[in-house]
């Protein structure tokens, strides 16, 4: 069963504009939710997280929002560089144990010049 | 800089031959984690160690695959008799026992042949 899952895998966006990433989860006891960002042959990178009592955060460019009745979190690009151009992974984790992230399936981003 | 290094970065082995991989994680990092992931997935939770212990391990990881983190610093992943579905990217990551966010090395690409 996907826990966690990002339903577009390719997202195209102009340079400047905003990108909007989308992610869903149907377990009730991930509380604590985080971005990585994946160039191709490198590992991912962690980009931003946000905890289960919060609904928004924000570091630079980078928003993530978190909708917790809809189990559904998103992340926000502004504005979108070339930069950006890479497959980003939402994942999920719970607090408490060994607190191993569940990840969804990847979503490419492209800025486009 | 000492982020998560993995080596070796690539490993084109033959069916039936046995590799270990192997993992240095952030040396204040007291939690390391290893993943695989496979074309158009998300990485998986493979198993985690906490200091020495491996405290939990996923069904994916059958009984040919082992590893090990002696005096809770580096850590190998050894995979006995491969077979062509073990081909994949294995992933490391290390985290604080305080904290969720993992950093992740930059993988080691397995080829079985």
């Amino acid at each position: 069963d996907q826990q966690v899952k990002q339903n577009s895998p390719s997202l195209s966006v102009q340079e400047g504009r905003i990108s909007i990433l989308n992610c869903d989860y149907t377990n009730s006891m991930f509380d604590y939710f985080l971005w990585y960002k994946k160039y191709p042959a490198e590992g991912p990178t962690f980009l931003i997280s946000i905890s289960s009592i919060k609904d928004k955060n924000e570091d630079g460019r980078f928003t993530v929002f978190l909708n917790k009745s809809a189990k559904h979190l998103s992340l926000h690009i502004v504005p979108s560089q070339p930069g950006d151009s890479a497959v980003y992974f939402c994942a999920a984790s719970a607090v408490q144990g060994a607190q191993k992230l569940v990840f969804g399936q990847g979503t490419r981003l492209t800025i486009n010049p | 800089d000492t982020g998560v290094s993995q080596n070796p970065r690539h490993k084109i082995t033959k069916r039936g031959q046995n590799v270990t991989f192997r993992c240095d994680p952030i040396s204040e990092h007291n939690r390391l984690y290893w993943y695989r992931q496979t074309l158009g997935q998300g990485p998986e939770f493979l198993t985690y160690f906490q200091n020495e212990a491996q405290l939990e391990k996923s069904r994916l990881l059958s009984d040919r695959f082992s590893a090990e983190r002696p005096k809770g610093s580096f850590s190998t992943l050894e995979i006995q008799r491969t077979e062509q579905g073990d081909s994949a990217m294995y992933l490391c990551a290390s985290s604080l026992y305080s904290g969720v966010e993992q950093f992740f090395g930059p993988g080691t690409r397995l080829t079985v042949l």
